[in-house]
């Protein structure tokens, strides 16, 4: 069974840092590009960031770029979201969330539960 | 970026009811387009990728369509389960974009 657990969502400060972690289980990790996905309280779903399965391919939102550094470890099963400078506006929910079996354009298959992010002073 | 529109925003309807969601891209993304459903406090979920293949284990009363600009999601009878809000993502390039989506409630 496919499992994404995300952790290391938290209260922090604008400005300030958080890295954002997601243990992978149930599936070749390094088979599979993953991504990032965000929700604000109330709000849509916004894409923020994905990574190849090989971390050769690395794609973020403009809201994001520069700040954010998305990484994985395959001999850890596991996805990171480094987030820097951030921002009231960064304060959601993230989602990891990896590829479908069906390619590049095969939508989102799988997801984590979640993590909250709270950016405030 | 490509800029994704859903009509309507909301919709009531009764259990039943055949139900039609558009999705709308700002320039063509040949069928790379996907359905999502998400209940409150739950994570999304997908239900059709390729615009119009479902993904395994979801309802058949779930169905996608179009091509080019133009998607749509038919729920042909709705249940109680199917109240929630629903997505659309374009994954033709990056950066990805979803759809402002579309809340399902009951009438």
């Amino acid at each position: 069974e496919v499992q994404l657990v995300e952790s290391g969502g938290g209260l922090v400060k604008p400005g300030g840092s958080l890295r954002l972690s997601c243990a992978a289980s149930g599936f070749t990790f390094s088979s599979y590009s993953m991504n990032w996905v965000r929700q604000a309280p109330g709000k849509g779903l916004e894409w923020v960031s994905s990574i190849s399965s090989s971390s050769s391919y690395i794609y973020y939102a403009d809201s994001v770029k520069g700040r954010f550094t998305i990484s994985r470890d395959n001999a850890k099963n596991s996805l990171y979201l480094q987030m820097n400078s951030l921002r009231a506006e960064d304060t959601a929910v993230y989602y990891c969330a990896r590829d479908s079996d069906y390619g590049d354009s095969g939508g989102l298959g799988y997801w984590g539960q979640g993590t909250l992010v709270t950016v405030s002073s | 970026a490509i800029q994704m529109t859903q009509s309507p925003s909301s919709l009531s309807a009764s259990v039943g009811d055949r139900v039609t969601i558009t999705c709308r891209a700002s320039q063509g993304i040949r069928n790379d387009l996907g359905w999502y459903q998400q209940k409150p406090g739950k994570a999304p979920k997908l239900l059709i990728y390729a615009a119009s293949s479902l993904q395994s284990g979801v309802p058949s009363r779930f169905s996608g369509s179009g091509s080019g600009t133009d998607f749509t999601l038919t729920i042909s009878s709705l249940q109680p389960e199917d109240f929630a809000t629903y997505y659309c993502l374009q994954d033709y390039n990056y950066p990805k974009t979803f759809g402002p989506g579309t809340k399902v409630d009951i009438k």
